[in-house]
Parts: structure tokens; C-alpha cells; sequence
């Protein structure tokens, strides 16, 4: 069974801070996907890293796949109460059966 | 236009009955899913269903039953419902795009099923 493993399970920060979560697995993955879920909502896609080292930035967030393509890091620069949610990352086998982590559960004070 | 749509919204039924939930998508996918999501947030696959091919989380009880009348449907059928499965369930759909090697999914709001 693949797993993967989110840290911090929880994180609350004041307005204006940074932060990164990450996601590990002894498991390689074909992609890895981050998605945010907001409290009575179904999550929506973030972005999709494909390559070993990639980088991908999504405004004030930016997203990074490991070089082996087992892990992964969401880091958001200067974090606004906007940004309060649960983030997933979810990996890709190549097949169509996503495994998602257990999710950080992000809150920004103002 | 809601992409992925689900019904009900919220579910509360008493133990041992059955009950189904209905999901649609009109993205034009390939690829449907079931997933549950537990009280700790924990979000785990219970089906996928794509061109007639249904497979299947071996941990998943065979209470559980997915139907797809077309590519645009999934209902998910649970049979004798019991006090553990209350929990969020999701559908979700995705496009198979082999060339970037990635299913991204896009998911439904949601049905919290209460069984009491």
C-alpha cells in the first residue's frame, strides 16, 4: 500500500507569515497532485507536478516535486486569511486510483 | 454550470436501512469515483469506474455497490447501513490525459450521511 504522509497535521499562523507542508512517500509516484478543501466543500485542484524538481507557482504559493518524485512541498509566502483550509496532496501511480495523504488543516489569523 | 454534482447534500437514516447516492458530472470525462472521507479528514477511494470497468478498494464492504446507467452518472447504492459508515461521501471525475501521465480530479460537494 502507498502512503503518504502530510506534515504539519495542523498549522495556525498569524496574517503575513510564511509556511511550508509537506508531503513524503517511500513510494515513487507518476505525479503528484495538491488539492485545498474548504469546510462544507469538495477539494479543488491546486496543481499538478509532473517532473522530478519541478516547480510550479500558483501566486503566492509555489510547489515543488522532489527529484525522485516521492515527495513534495506546498510553501506560501506571505499567508492571508484567505488561504485557511485543508490541504491535500494526493499521488499518482499511473493508474487511476489517486492516494491521498492525510491532509494539513491550515488556519491564518488576521 | 455545477461540474460535479451530487444528492442529497446531507443524508440522516437509521441503521439497517438502504439508501443511495447520486452523482453527476457534465465535464465529458472518461472516469468516475467514489471516495469517503472520515471525521478526521482522511479522504479514501472506494471505487473508479471508467468505460464500464469498475474497480474496486478490497477494503470496501460489499454493502457498498456503485451503478453507472452512462459515462455521466455513478450512484453509489449502500445496503444495511451501519453507525460506521456515517461519514463525507465524495464524487469525483477525471479525463485520462496519458500523455502527462496524471488524473486530475475534480470533485463534488459532497453528501454527509448520518446513520443513526
Amino acid at each position: 500500500t502507498q502512503l503518504l504522509e502530510q506534515s504539519p497535521q495542523f498549522l495556525s499562523i498569524q496574517e503575513g507569515e510564511n509556511l511550508t507542508v509537506y508531503c513524503n512517500s517511500s513510494s515513487v509516484f507518476s505525479s503528484l497532485q495538491w488539492y485545498r478543501q474548504e469546510p462544507g466543500e469538495g477539494p479543488v485542484l491546486l496543481v499538478t507536478v509532473v517532473t522530478g524538481g519541478e516547480v510550479k507557482k500558483l501566486k503566492r504559493l509555489t510547489f515543488q516535486f522532489g527529484d525522485a518524485r516521492k515527495d513534495s512541498s506546498l510553501h506560501i509566502t506571505a499567508a492571508q486569511p484567505g488561504d485557511t483550509g485543508l490541504y491535500l496532496c494526493a499521488g499518482d501511480n499511473a493508474g487511476n486510483m489517486l492516494t491521498f495523504g492525510g491532509g494539513t488543516r491550515l488556519m491564518v489569523k488576521p | 454550470d455545477t461540474a460535479v454534482s451530487q444528492t442529497p447534500k446531507y443524508l440522516v437514516t437509521q441503521m439497517g436501512n438502504d439508501k443511495s447516492i447520486k452523482c453527476e458530472q457534465n465535464l465529458g470525462h472518461d472516469t468516475m469515483y467514489w471516495y469517503k472521507q472520515d471525521s478526521k479528514k482522511f479522504l479514501k477511494i472506494m471505487f473508479s469506474y471508467n468505460n464500464k470497468e469498475l474497480i474496486i478498494n478490497e477494503t470496501v464492504p460489499n454493502r457498498f455497490s456503485p451503478k453507472s446507467p452512462d459515462k455521466a452518472h455513478l450512484n453509489l447504492h449502500i445496503n444495511s447501513l451501519e453507525l460506521g459508515d456515517s461519514a463525507v461521501y465524495f464524487c469525483a471525475s477525471s479525463q485520462d490525459d496519458r500523455d502527462r501521465s496524471s488524473y486530475e480530479q475534480y470533485f463534488g460537494p459532497g453528501t454527509r450521511l448520518t446513520v443513526t
